[in-house]
């Protein structure tokens, strides 16, 4: 395995559902990132994680929550979502020690909430 | 607040041609800017960076940044359909704490 893993890839949940998507990255970085991509609008960037502490949440609702066990892992775990909730969640890594703070990001998963 | 700022698009360009795209972004603390290319259903893959004022060039992609005016650009030399693709600006403060703050992307198409 190489690079940024995601799974699923597709995931389709009702609102009272209980569901984890899963990152693992393979390339010894010391970061990672959830972001949101929806239609139209920029990718949104949800929570990171440096040196597995979590240094950022911007204002998500708490029916997402983070977790990251390891540098090499990272999980959001979703309950009650709503179905504007529905987008491409994807992962992304990095090194922070680096000049070049370009991510690696992962193909995705594609959360539809019905 | 943080904002980065795209047109767009779609913008068509003839095969063989130069692509132009351009950027602006409103926080003066940026200090690391990249260019990633998204095709269609697909993860952004990062294809340029650039940090200091003026051009970068990295095989047919130029990546030009002016700090004083907050913009920074995208040269596509020599375009192919298989440049066809939302192309996203993004910049990053430098500190660990900031993620990438990104833009809504240019969807680009070349003609054959």
């Amino acid at each position: 395995e190489t690079g940024v893993t995601q799974t699923p890839r597709h995931l389709v949940m009702g609102m009272t559902n209980k569901k984890s998507l899963k990152c693992e990255q393979h390339l010894g970085h010391n970061a990672m990132y959830w972001y949101k991509q929806s239609a139209k609008k920029p990718l949104e960037l949800m929570f990171v994680y440096n040196f597995k502490e979590q240094t950022e949440n911007n204002s998500v609702p708490s029916r997402f929550s983070p977790e990251c066990p390891n540098s090499s892992h990272l999980f959001l775990h979703l309950h009650t979502l709503q179905p504007e909730d529905s987008a491409l969640y994807l992962c992304a890594s990095s090194q922070e020690d680096r000049k070049n703070y370009g991510y690696t990001f992962g193909s995705g998963t594609r959360l539809t909430v019905v | 607040q943080k904002e980065v700022e795209q047109n767009s698009g779609p913008l068509s360009v003839p095969e063989g041609a130069i692509a132009s795209l351009n950027c602006t972004y409103s926080d003066r603390g940026s200090q690391s800017f990249f260019w990633y290319r998204q095709y269609s259903g697909k993860s952004p893959e990062l294809i340029m960076s650039i940090y200091s004022n003026g051009d970068k060039e990295d095989g047919r992609f130029t990546a030009q940044l002016n700090k004083a005016s907050q913009y920074v650009s995208l040269l596509i030399r020599d375009s192919q359909p298989s440049d066809s693709a939302t192309y996203l600006c993004c910049n990053h403060r430098g500190g660990g704490a900031d993620g990438l703050t990104f833009g809504k992307g240019t969807h680009l198409i070349i003609q054959p």
